[in-house]
């Protein structure tokens, strides 16, 4: 699976936008890029995934580059809640579906 | 979404004994979960992939005589900790795919092993 690359830290203001950047130049064609996030001492919660289209659910919005070396993930109206470490994964999905988390991006929502 | 239950949220247990872990889909069923282990400032790392009805497959430098995984159906894996040592203190999560292709993982919400 293609390697990611994630700041380390972001602070938000609560109510504001969240934009979480995330860097997969090598990945290839048949790769999906996966968010999920980890509160503090809980699983790992699954937020959203897409291939090459621009994904949008109930939690948040992924925006993926057209050459699809980058992606950005959106949580439009950030919370209290949602401080946690935030995962962007790229995993082909096939086969034995194993997920290879790095260090991912710790997001603090500031009151 | 799916629901991944695992339990105990919680265990201690002494030095040299065993300990058992489960991991449930309860609304879909599993033909493959995973194990992962994940020590305090760090991130998850897999230790194992375990399949219904077969071995599980074991990642480099995870010992499978200590860690044993047995997925004996398509809703339940249970990982046990053989001859706990305190090294062995750590968060075990596991997760499970409810479907097939790229469909995602959803994940227990962990066990907390402390080893004394």
């Amino acid at each position: 699976d293609a390697k990611t690359t994630q700041p380390t830290s972001m602070d938000c203001a609560e109510g504001r936008a969240a934009n979480l950047p995330c860097n997969h130049s090598t990945i290839s064609g048949n790769e999906y890029v996966y968010w999920y996030r980890q509160i503090h001492s809980q699983g790992p919660q699954y937020i959203i995934h897409g291939l090459k289209n621009n994904e949008t659910n109930e939690m948040a919005s992924l925006i993926i580059t057209e050459d699809r070396k980058s992606s950005t993930l959106i949580l439009p109206h950030a919370t209290l809640r949602d401080t946690a470490v935030y995962y962007c994964i790229v995993s082909s999905g096939a086969g034995s579906y194993q997920l290879t988390f790095g260090k991912g991006t710790k997001l603090s929502v500031i009151p | 979404g799916a629901v991944v239950s695992q339990h105990p949220s919680r265990v201690i247990c002494k030095s040299g004994t065993s300990v058992k872990i489960e991991c449930r889909s309860l609304d879909f069923q599993a033909t493959t979960m995973f194990w992962y282990r994940q020590f305090p400032k760090q991130s998850l790392m897999l230790m194992a992939t375990s399949n219904e009805g077969s071995k599980a497959t074991y990642e480099q430098g995870v010992e499978k005589d200590k860690f044993l995984i047995n997925h004996a159906s398509l809703t339940l894996s249970t990982l046990t900790v053989t001859s706990a040592h305190p090294e062995d203190s750590s968060f075990y999560i596991c997760s499970a795919r409810a479907g097939t292709g790229e469909s995602e993982a959803f994940f227990g919400q962990g066990t907390r092993l402390t080893v004394v």
